[in-house]
């Protein structure tokens, strides 16, 4: 089964921009990994905040932006706000139907 | 907008069942994926089971494979995972989520004696 690498830990001013990062044991992430990304706040369930690697849902804030960067998948967070303090997870889609979940990014805004 | 409500959960012996269970309140519901993702206590999420829009196709991560079954009734716009022969380390809040968007509440499964 395919390992999927996250930062585990990243911090960003408020105001400030942070992009974070993506990767596949299998080789470079590209578009057919269909990547998302989502965000789970503490004592909260999660929610898809990006999916097919750039679209956003009419919930998701502006600030957050998802893109491919050297080989993985990306998600930009410009303009930090505190209530941006959360985990993140990216999802990849393999064959087979059996997606991966990343280790997940807890993000401090400080 | 897609309310995902889950029901079942609670705690349970090692070797037993629960029934967790996921109602969906649009009629949708059938033209879609639908996955289980649990979350181990101060872990991160794992994906455990997918199926199909019709049930023909189920997939499940290696370490549940032949406990859990996936399962749904687009009918009552509601799906299933019947979990058997649970183990400590089945210990996890669990999701049900039409991942390109919506997400259940959790149920919380405690396997202990």
């Amino acid at each position: 089964q395919a390992v999927v690498t996250q930062e585990p830990s990243l911090t960003v001013s408020p105001g400030g921009t942070v992009t974070l990062t993506c990767g596949s044991s299998t080789g470079a992430v590209t578009s057919n990994h269909y990547p998302y990304w989502i965000q789970q706040k503490p004592g909260q369930a999660p929610w898809t905040l990006i999916y097919d690697t750039t679209n956003k849902h009419s919930w998701t804030p502006a600030r957050f932006s998802g893109s491919l960067l050297g080989g993985k998948a990306a998600l930009t967070l410009s303009g930090a706000q505190p209530e941006d303090e959360a985990d993140y997870y990216c999802l990849l889609s393999y064959s087979g139907a059996r997606p991966v979940f990343g280790g997940g990014t807890k993000l401090t805004v400080l | 907008e897609v309310q995902l409500v889950q029901s079942g959960g609670g705690l349970v012996q090692p070797g037993g069942s629960l029934r967790l269970s996921c109602a969906a309140s649009e009629i949708t519901f059938s033209a879609y994926w639908m996955t289980w993702v649990r979350q181990a206590p101060g872990k991160g999420l794992e994906w455990v089971a997918n199926i199909k829009q019709d049930g023909s196709e189920k997939y499940y991560v290696d370490s549940v494979k032949g406990r859990f079954t996936i399962s749904r009734d687009n009918a009552k716009s509601s799906l299933y995972l019947q979990m058997n022969s649970l183990r400590v380390e089945d210990t996890a809040v669990y999701y049900c989520a039409r991942i390109h968007d919506y997400w259940g509440q959790g149920s919380l499964v405690t396997v202990s004696s």
